[in-house]
């Protein structure tokens, strides 16, 4: 119950085109989603996060779909460039502990 | 660069040896995490202080304890180490103990041979 599911492991993309990563959750406690950005040798920096109570969050190319009901979450990466090539992680968060489960990580590339 | 500084960035030892992996928070931030990172668990939340206080505790071994000292950095003990302790491991900080939002350090990786 305290996992995040995350798909797909990997995805390539042109260049201009979309991507998307989903994340599926079970515990209806958490309630705060975050996406997590990690480039080769770095740790992660967040990117954009999302609260149960909004259904979608834009911040510039980056939107966090939310659908509550189903406890689903997903990131979309408009005009994804090659520059956005790295792994992402999702991640939710229970109680008033800084505590965040991960899911397990997508390797984004984009071609240019 | 966050301003999460861990060291060292590289440790190679052999299994049985014992390590320690330090970490400076972000100037004010008051809480320290632990995550450990694997190909196969992925990022796996080790352990949270606050302001010098154990907060949250996630799958951390027994051979493995941590502390926050009075100026607020942190060490990470890992003893007996067994080669599947070879991983990254990461500091995080945060100024508060609630928030989501992190600060990662560039990790330690840790190669037990």
């Amino acid at each position: 119950q305290q996992q995040v599911k995350q798909s797909p492991q990997s995805l390539i993309v042109q260049k201009g085109g979309i991507s998307i990563i989903n994340c599926a959750y079970e515990n209806t406690a958490f309630d705060y989603f975050p996406w997590y950005q990690q480039f080769p040798g770095k740790g992660p920096a967040l990117l954009i996060a999302i609260r149960p109570d909004v259904s979608e969050k834009k911040e510039g190319r980056f939107t966090i779909s939310f659908n509550k009901s189903a406890k689903q979450f997903s990131l979309h990466i408009m005009d994804s460039q090659p520059g956005d090539s790295a792994t992402y992680f999702c991640a939710a968060r229970t109680g008033n502990t800084g505590k965040l489960i991960f899911g397990q990580g997508t390797t984004l590339q984009v071609k240019p | 660069d966050s301003g999460v500084t861990q060291t060292p960035k590289h440790l190679i030892t052999a299994t049985g040896q014992r390590v320690t992996l330090r970490c400076s928070p972000r100037s004010g931030d008051l809480s320290v995490y632990w995550y450990q990172q694997s190909l196969d668990q992925g990022l796996q939340f080790l352990i949270q202080y606050y302001n010098g206080e154990e907060r949250a505790k996630g799958n951390i071994l027994e051979r493995f304890s941590a502390q926050q000292f009075p100026d607020l950095h942190s060490e990470l003990n890992l003893s007996s180490l067994e080669l599947g302790d070879s991983a990254l491991y990461f500091c995080a900080s945060s100024y508060s103990s609630g928030t989501g939002e992190l600060f990662f350090g560039e990790g330690s990786r840790l190669t037990v041979l």
